[in-house]
């Protein structure tokens, strides 16, 4: 089992629909990223937080140390949010960051 | 304005060359990292160098060196390349040591390695 699981694996959305998208790990982590990669391949980080909740624009990001949960939400969804969106956590003892496997959005119009 | 830069962004070569991807940022950072994307789209990291330095250092096959000339150039370099080795490779980096410990990455283009 991965060290850290995403949910779904597939998402498909109709504009305007809000998203959430889950992240569960099993280490002790020290911080959480969410990247998002394009179609084109392109990886950008979109949020690292370690506590809280943190919001940039149409999306919201929000970690559970005690659940070792986190979920990333987007608002009033668009097709320019399709894409994979990646969580990743830093691992406490090693240090090294543990990817999940992705989950793939696809908004339509 | 390229933070973090990858060349060359497409490697076409036959088993059993060696071939280097280079990487340079501009941002300042200390610490830069090589991570291998598969097939599957999976991410996990190769090699992390702080100031020159390798700090982390996956189960790679010493196939794979990475180079450090000066903190802002991190070159991966691979002998005897395998039909295994193809995957996408990107670079990052990130600023770390602050009293914080946010390591926010910054990710390079891509590398799209194929062996044939």
């Amino acid at each position: 089992k991965n060290e850290v699981e995403q949910s779904p694996q597939n998402l498909t959305a109709q504009e305007g629909e809000f998203i959430t998208i889950n992240c569960s790990y099993s280490v002790g982590i020290s911080a959480l990223h969410w990247l998002q990669q394009h179609p084109g391949g392109g990886i950008v980080s979109l949020f690292m937080l370690s506590s809280g909740k943190k919001k940039h624009g149409r999306l919201i990001a929000t970690i559970n140390i005690q659940e070792k949960h986190s979920s990333l939400h987007i608002t009033a969804s668009h097709p320019r949010d399709s894409a994979v969106y990646i969580c990743a956590v830093r691992s406490y003892n090693t240090d090294k960051l543990i990817f999940g496997t992705g989950t793939r959005l696809q908004v339509f119009p | 304005d390229t933070a973090v830069s990858q060349t060359p962004k497409y490697l076409v070569t036959q088993m059993g060359n060696d071939k280097s991807i280079k990487c340079e940022q501009n941002l300042g950072h200390d610490t830069m990292y090589w991570y291998k994307q598969d097939s599957k789209k999976f991410l996990k990291i190769m090699f992390s160098y702080n100031n020159k330095e390798l700090i982390i250092n996956e189960t790679v096959p010493n196939r794979f060196s990475p180079k450090s000339p000066d903190k802002a150039h991190l070159n991966l370099h691979i002998n005897s390349l395998e039909l295994g080795d193809s995957a996408v490779y990107f670079c990052a980096s990130s600023q770390e040591g602050q009293a914080t410990l946010w390591y926010e990455q910054y990710f390079g283009p891509g590398t799209r390695l194929t062996v044939t």
